[in-house]
């Protein structure tokens, strides 16, 4: 049962363009959401996070937005850079007790020259 | 410094061995992850700790047992290795459970290859 998903497994973009990512959630009760980046043979760093009671949370070139009602949310990055290149990952969780972090599979980005 | 180091990196072995993977952390965190990552990129989790106390057991094989000497170290051992054991381990740490804000740190990972 895939609770959290990200159907783009791959996202090419141009330096100094846009990028955004994309994350699907099925599960109603998830009230936390969190990007995670990954370099090869590293684990995942945190990113940005946003609460269900916001729409937006912005950090720098890293911008959020939350759609409850699509359960919907997406990750935008501008501008691209190719340090940006990665593996992005969506989380979510439930704030309740024993809460766990559920991830998507996983988005790879390129940033191209 | 790494943060949450986990050993070793690489584990190749046979079937039917038993192996154990370590993870330390430095930063303080109270709470403690283990996350298999499969051949379908997915990341779940299988154990959490908080203050050497287990939390969360998800369905895992009891051929896996999670071992928390104190709060910076938690071990994972599995008995009797099995050919869809191959997958890369993640040991994590927050410092926050049950807020719901687990930002969670993770170590580098360990590529498990079970021949």
């Amino acid at each position: 049962d895939q609770q959290v998903k990200q159907n783009s497994p791959s996202l090419s973009v141009q330096e100094g363009r846009i990028s955004i990512l994309n994350c699907d959630y099925t599960n109603s009760m998830f009230d936390y959401f969190l990007w995670y980046k990954k370099y090869p043979a590293e684990g995942p760093t945190f990113l940005i996070s946003i609460s269900s009671i916001k729409d937006k949370n912005e950090d720098g070139r890293f911008t959020v937005f939350l759609n409850k009602s699509a359960k919907h949310l997406s990750l935008h990055i501008v501008p691209s850079q190719p340090g940006d290149s990665a593996v992005y990952f969506c989380a979510a969780i439930f704030t309740g007790t024993a809460s766990k972090l559920t991830f998507g599979t996983g988005t790879r980005l390129q940033v191209t020259l | 410094d790494t943060a949450v180091s986990q050993t070793p990196k690489y584990l190749v072995t046979q079937m039917g061995n038993d192996k154990s993977i370590k993870c330390e952390q430095n930063l303080g965190h109270d709470t403690m992850y283990w996350y298999k990552q499969d051949s379908k990129k997915f990341l779940k989790i299988m154990f959490s700790y908080n203050n050497k106390e287990l939390i969360i057991n998800e369905t895992v094989p009891n051929r896996f047992s999670p071992k928390s000497p104190d709060k910076a170290h938690l071990n994972l051992h599995i008995n009797s290795l099995e050919l869809g054991d191959s997958a890369v381990y993640f040991c994590a740490s927050s410092q926050d459970w049950g807020t719901g804000y687990e930002k969670l740190f993770f170590g580098s990972g360990t590529q498990l290859s079970v021949l």
